[in-house]
């Protein structure tokens, strides 16, 4: 699975619109981008997953450059609920179909 | 609609006890079982999956152990904790290649 970069921490108003971005710079043609978030002490939650195209489901969209290098995930009206770790994660989809978890972005969403 | 239960959901043991986690999963049939482990402030490392009854794969060489008698059934076991093993514990199942549900996770802390 391709390495992913993400900004440890970041902060967002509530209301606004949550952007976070990932670096997958070494993901090759067959791998996946995929969401997860982790709010404390829970298990993590899928959340989206693409490959080239633009994503948008209930509760998110991904944005994915057009090299596939980096990709952004956008909560487009955060709410205090929204506070989690997101994780970022590239795999293929064949294969013993575990996640590779690193470290996320803790998002903070402010009152 | 399908339900992934874990028991208990916190437990203290003493260095050297032995350790039995269970996780059931309902409204599925022939998942894909996962334990996870994530260490207090760190990402989640998978240590088993199993992708049927009696196939165990090990990803971290431990002092853990898992087993699957019944297809819908996962446990995770030890027969001397170490203070390391401490942590929080997710089973997750999936049976697509893309999402992955985790459970509520079990909370042990070894003294």
């Amino acid at each position: 699975d391709a390495k992913t970069t993400q900004p440890t921490s970041m902060d967002c108003a509530e209301g606004r619109a949550a952007n976070l971005p990932c670096n997958h710079s070494t993901i090759s043609g067959n791998e996946y981008v995929y969401w997860y978030r982790q709010i404390h002490s829970q298990g993590p939650q899928y959340i989206i997953h693409g490959l080239k195209n633009n994503e948008t489901n209930e509760m998110a969209s991904l944005i994915i450059t057009e090299d596939r290098k980096s990709s952004t995930l956008i909560l487009p009206h955060a709410t205090l609920r929204d506070t989690a770790v997101y994780y970022c994660i590239v795999r293929v989809l064949t294969g013993r179909r575990a996640l590779t978890f690193g470290s996320g972005t803790r998002l903070q969403v402010q009152p | 609609s399908q339900t992934i239960h874990q028991w208990p959901a916190t437990l203290v043991q003493p260095v050297g006890s032995p350790l039995s986690l269970e996780c059931t999963v309902e409204g599925t049939s022939n998942p894909n079982l996962y334990w996870y482990r994530q260490a207090a402030g760190r990402g989640l490392q998978l240590l088993f999956y199993s992708v049927g009854i009696g196939q165990i794969s090990s990803e971290v060489p431990q002092n853990l152990s898992a087993s699957r008698p019944q297809d819908r059934q996962f446990i995770l076991s030890s027969k001397k904790l170490l203070l390391s093993d401490s942590g929080f514990y997710l089973c997750a199942w999936s049976n697509t290649y893309y999402e992955q549900y985790f459970g509520p996770g079990t909370r042990l802390t070894v003294t």
